[in-house]
């Protein structure tokens, strides 16, 4: 079983087309995170999302909006691609806000051309 | 501001080896934890170990033991027994306990040589 999933896994799409990430987390867990890995690997927050309320929100173009519709789902919807949103995007989860352990999905590749 | 430094871009070392990856951090705070996760070839982001500043013991999970020196503030990983599946990206990463977010280094790329 799957702790947290995230579909798809890779996602090649044009400039200026709109995209949606999906991420579950099947832990029971309240709070959950998007990452932003980009091409150097340097991991930074976007978003979190504690029991369907956002607590984060980084210095993200708002292109980017977090959606959850329960605290089992966070999905992540990106407009107006541009060519540096490329990059690996990773969702996680974490039992609480605060909790020192987080758990990672198998992250999603996004080429846009 | 909290940091987090690796200075090692990447490290190789034989199969069975004793391989150490450094990191240190940069922080005011008393209370926070330390963490060392492990991205290998698959991309998947997994925790290897964990360490709560106020314990003065050192974590260790099976093949895997940190050397940590709050006053230093440095968090090493040591991975003992080397194996070609230890081969992955190495982040050491930071979290306050009055604060959720993860600060990440920039990673080490470790090889395991057959």
């Amino acid at each position: 079983d799957t702790a947290v999933s995230q579909t798809p896994k890779y996602l090649v799409t044009q400039m200026g087309n709109d995209k949606s990430i999906k991420c579950e987390q099947n832990l029971g867990h309240d709070t959950m995170y998007w990452y932003k890995q980009d091409s150097k690997k340097f991991l930074k927050i976007m978003f979190s999302y504690n029991n369907k309320e956002l607590i984060i929100n980084e210095t993200v173009p708002n292109r980017f909006s977090p959606k959850s519709p329960d605290k089992a789902h966070l999905n992540l919807h990106i407009n107006s691609l541009e060519l540096g949103d490329s990059a690996v995007y990773f969702c996680a989860s974490s039992r609480q806000l605060g909790s020192s352990e987080q758990y990672f999905g198998p992250g999603t590749r996004l080429t846009v051309t | 501001a909290q940091t987090v430094t690796q200075s090692q871009p990447e490290m190789s070392v034989q199969e069975a080896e004793t391989v150490t990856l450094s990191c240190t951090y940069d922080t005011s705070e008393n209370n926070y934890y330390l963490f060392w996760y492990k991205q290998p070839p698959s991309r998947q982001m997994i925790l290897v170990i964990r360490q709560e500043a106020y314990k003065q013991q050192n974590a260790t999970e099976n093949r895997f033991s940190v050397n940590f020196q709050k006053a230093a503030k440095s968090f090493s990983l040591k991975i003992s027994d080397s194996q070609l599946g230890d081969t992955a990206m190495y982040f050491c990463a930071f979290m306050m306990d009055s604060n959720y977010q993860l600060i990440w280094g920039a990673g080490t790329k470790l090889i395991i040589k057959p």
